[in-house]
């Protein structure tokens, strides 16, 4: 199994450029999430999946919009890049054991620059 | 304030010792804790749960003080391969599974 992957791995954007990132899991599970890193801020979450078909805004989703195409796959999009977008972006995936646990599976990440 | 706070560090442990970190949350309501793991440039993985009871894994130790609001994470014995960051994971609500991250503790483990 792949677990969580994403691509691409890298992507340098001038303002303005809109982009894609795509994420993928095959570990079957029906939450899915994308986040962002920075320095001194944490992982902060943009939007997430409950479930194939739904999607809800987190902490930080000005600027983003996103898809989930199906159970596998949930893609983040910047429709006008910002350089307050330069970034580390992980998608991950979860499914619940336990009501009162939960483990999320990152992907790599994608480092995105933007001029 | 933070929802989930951290001392960054770094901390720089000689290999052998013993180290310890703490991290505090604020909403009294949270309902499940984790440690995470992150590596430089690479991805969070689960390092442990974190029960109400306390719970060991080897040369890890994790608490929680849910009346003190903190949890800690206990290394013993300390290897260079411990040399990471160490994320604060607070989930505060039933039925919902996002997760809230500190910003991480940056441990170098000095040979």
């Amino acid at each position: 199994n792949a677990g969580v992957t994403q691509t691409p791995k890298f992507q340098v954007l001038k303002t303005g450029q809109s982009m894609t990132l795509q994420c993928a899991q095959d570990m079957n599970h029906n939450s899915m999430y994308w986040y962002r890193q920075d320095p001194g801020m944490g992982l902060r979450l943009i939007y997430y999946s409950a479930s194939e078909g739904t999607t809800d805004k987190g902490e930080v989703p000005n600027g983003y919009n996103v898809s989930r195409l199906n159970k596998r796959e949930f893609s983040l999009r910047l429709e006008s890049a910002a350089p307050s977008q330069t970034s580390v972006y992980f998608c991950a995936s979860s499914e619940r054991w336990d009501r009162n646990y939960n483990e999320q599976f990152f992907g790599p990440g994608t480092r995105l620059t933007v001029l | 304030r933070k929802e989930v706070e951290q001392d960054p560090g770094p901390f720089n442990v000689p290999e052998g010792a013993t180290v310890a970190f703490n991290c505090t949350y604020s909403n009294s309501a949270s309902q499940s804790f984790f440690w995470y793991r992150q590596d430089c440039r690479k991805e969070p993985k689960l390092l442990m749960s974190v029960y109400s009871s306390g719970n060991e894994d080897g040369r890890f130790t994790a608490q929680l003080n849910r009346a003190s609001q903190y949890i800690s994470l206990l290394i013993r014995d300390s290897k260079l391969s411990d040399s990471a960051t160490y994320l604060c994971v607070v989930k505060s609500n039933f039925g919902n599974e996002k997760l809230t991250f500190g910003t991480g503790t940056r441990l170098t483990i000095i040979p």
